[in-house]
């Protein structure tokens, strides 16, 4: 399967706990997202990678996130003390660099399975 | 204001009837959209892409966008039961992706 890979799929921790979860993109992937989505809501920007650069971080993104992508590949998202509020599914998507094709730009985004997480 | 608006629904209709999805976005220097599909407990599944300067077809699925209203839709011909899901539709620009929170469409068997 040369898809984008999320480990673990389900997560179930106590509040304050510290929880880490990793992604593996696309191998010729460049770029690499991650998103909260909550019941009913569309992804919820996190932050963004280009190789191992960390580009862009949402203000939603608290000092207990953080996340990384040491070597330009896989990435981890680690949530430090973990809230009731945090419960949710984090997704992870990796695309190429976004191509100019007559003028227009296009990125295409390609999603994991998620990471369900439940704090209890 | 959020970048994309999206009716959550839900939307349920009989097999073989045509679906209307619809997304209203506010930034004009939106030029790329996209539409995925979610199925409960999945990442979210690219279905099409579109430029705001017109439509694209795809077998039963056409993509629309009407940028002088700032509209976005997607229409499904002959819907079945697999087409049963989560609609999101989602917009790019300066490295970031803003999505709406999704439509749930049920197809009746």
């Amino acid at each position: 399967d040369t898809g984008v890979s999320q480990n673990p799929r389900h997560k179930i921790t106590k509040r304050g706990q510290n929880v880490t979860f990793r992604c593996d993109p696309i191998s010729e992937h460049n770029r690499l997202y991650w998103y909260r989505q909550t019941l009913g809501q569309g992804p919820e920007f996190l932050t963004y990678f280009q190789n191992e650069a960390q580009l862009e971080k949402s203000r939603l993104l608290s000092d207990r996130f953080s996340a990384e992508r040491p070597k330009g590949s896989f990435s981890t998202l680690e949530i430090q003390r973990t809230e009731q509020g945090d419960s949710a599914m984090y997704l992870c998507a990796s695309s190429s660099p976004p191509r100019l094709a007559g003028g227009r730009v296009r990125e295409t985004q390609y999603f994991g399975p998620g990471t369900r997480l439940l704090v209890l | 204001q959020k970048e994309v608006e999206q009716d959550p629904g839900p939307l349920s209709v009989p097999e073989g009837a045509i679906v209307s999805l619809n997304c209203t976005y506010s930034n004009s220097a939106f030029q790329y959209f996209m539409w995925y599909r979610q199925y409960s407990r999945k990442g979210p599944e690219l279905l099409m892409y579109t430029y705001s300067s017109g439509n694209k077809e795809d077998g039963r699925f056409t993509a629309q966008v009407d940028k002088s209203s700032k509209y976005i839709s997607l229409f499904i011909r002959d819907s079945q039961p697999s087409d049963s899901a989560t609609y999101l539709c989602a917009s790019y620009t300066g490295n970031q992706f803003y999505f709406g929170t999704g439509t749930s469409l049920t197809v009746i068997p």
